[in-house]
């Protein structure tokens, strides 16, 4: 069973701060991360996507992939009220060919003036 | 990135009735979508996987007669709730993935609320 962790929060931060969200997967095999951006009452939206180890920088986001400790995090600079929402992680590994995507419960992110 | 649509957006019905949702790929060829729901505040909960051409693949627990589910087409996925109820009122997502790969990016429609009377 593979699984996908988040802390459901919520992480609270002040305008201007660096919000720094976490996710762990259970799947080794795991192959593509990704974090959406949910807010509340409409579907989820792809903010980025990484496959490599290191760190990838999109604008205000940077995620962060570890494969040796499994986890891949998303760190977003100069937060804004507007980013407040709910950030799930998911993730993809071969699981018998069917690439299949697992995602965690979300973490509710609040951006405080 | 790559558009998704649903239709309708929003439906209320009576219990018992049948409610169809569309799920359409736009500006991309999608040999997989799935099919999700979520509960107010809940986690999103993945119901099917809907191949082109072929059956969809059930979650357990997700009864495959009561959620129909075709993908007639390369941009084309429906999902029937039967005889609905009051407990299938949720918040119906589908996703649409690349055809180019396996791992790649899936982009969601904007959802289906369905309220059942």
């Amino acid at each position: 069973q593979k699984e996908v962790e988040q802390n459901s929060g919520p992480l609270s931060v002040p305008e201007g701060a660096i919000a720094s969200l976490n996710c762990t997967y259970s799947d080794r095999g795991s192959q593509s991360f990704f974090w959406y951006r949910q807010y509340s009452g409409k579907s989820p939206e792809l903010i980025m996507f990484i496959y490599s180890n290191g760190d990838k920088e999109d604008g205000r986001f940077t995620a962060q992939l570890n494969k040796a400790s499994q986890y891949v995090s998303l760190l977003i600079r100069d937060s804004q009220p507007s980013d407040s929402a709910t950030y799930l992680c998911a993730v993809i590994g071969p699981s018998g060919g069917s690439y299949i995507p697992t995602f965690g419960r979300g973490t509710s992110l609040i951006v405080h003036p | 990135g790559a558009v998704v649509s649903q239709h309708p957006s929003r439906v209320i019905c009576k219990s018992g009735t049948s409610v169809k949702i569309e799920c359409r790929s736009l500006d991309f060829q999608a040999t997989t979508m799935f099919w999700y729901r979520q509960f107010p505040k809940q986690s999103l909960m993945l119901m099917a996987t809907s191949n082109e051409g072929s059956k969809a693949t059930y979650e357990q627990g997700v009864e495959k007669d009561k959620f129909l589910i075709n993908h007639a087409s390369l941009t084309l996925s429906t999902l029937t709730v039967t005889s609905a109820h009051p407990e299938d009122s949720s918040f119906y997502i589908c996703s649409a993935r690349l055809a180019s790969g396996g791992s790649g990016s899936q982009f969601f429609g904007p959802g289906t609320r369905l309220t059942v009377l």
